[in-house]
């Protein structure tokens, strides 16, 4: 069984330009989750998506960032107008249907904004 | 979700259990507790979860303190693999929905040979 895929590993931009990142769930897992880490700071949550559909968006900034997670393909978190303070690693996470469900990360794309 | 705490960090040398403590004096009923590792910038990694019984798996082993208002993640045999920061999370589950993991400050383990 494949992982958490996530796309870029690395990705460099600069200032003003768009990134965007793509998450590909494990098979079968129905929910995604969006968590930014800053250097030498933790895991901050972002945005919780079902298919094509946003269920928590509770910790993304309210301008440039969106994310979506369409019926078909991967989960996009897109970045519009990067600045040097969205320079961070950005994980992906992906749970199953249920109650009891832990969240498999990715390995994270690492975003640096020059 | 209720508020946790770890210590900073520990030390631990190989071959011998690492037992890692969190608070989490304000947990209510229906929050469990949750462990999740990061190695080194690598994305975080399940260890195990427990709402009030003894928990283990082929990771790790979590205990539970009665009152619930604490517990403690036992590696048995740490090898220097396990050095990694380690998160206590609590996370209530809503019926049929998931919710979102609230990451702490975490304890930093370090295996020693």
């Amino acid at each position: 069984n494949a992982g958490v895929m996530q796309n870029p590993r690395h990705l460099v931009r600069r200032r003003g330009q768009e990134a965007r990142l793509r998450c590909s769930p494990m098979k079968g897992h129905s929910h995604v989750y969006w968590y930014r880490q800053l250097p030498e700071e933790g895991l901050k949550f972002m945005v919780y998506l079902q298919k094509e559909n946003i269920i928590d968006e509770s910790g993304m900034p309210k301008e440039r960032f969106s994310a979506e997670f369409p019926k078909e393909g991967p989960s996009i978190l897109r970045i519009q107008q990067v600045v040097r303070g969205d320079s961070a690693a950005y994980f992906c996470a992906s749970s199953p249907e249920g109650l009891y469900n832990e969240q498999f990360f990715g390995p994270g794309t690492r975003l640096t904004v020059l | 979700d209720a508020k946790t705490t770890q210590p900073t960090s520990m030390d631990c040398a190989e071959g011998r259990a690492a037992n890692l403590p969190c608070n989490h004096s304000t947990i209510s009923g229906n929050e469990y507790v949750y462990w999740y590792r990061q190695i080194h910038s690598q994305g975080p990694q399940y260890i195990i979860h427990g709402l009030k019984n003894n928990e283990t798996n082929e990771m790790a082993s979590l205990i539970i303190t009665e009152d619930r208002k604490s517990s403690t993640l036992i590696l048995p045999h740490a090898t220097l693999r396990d050095t990694a920061v380690y998160y206590c999370i609590v996370r209530a589950l809503n019926t049929g929905t998931a919710s979102k993991l609230t990451f702490g400050t975490g304890t930093r383990l370090q295996v020693t040979l």
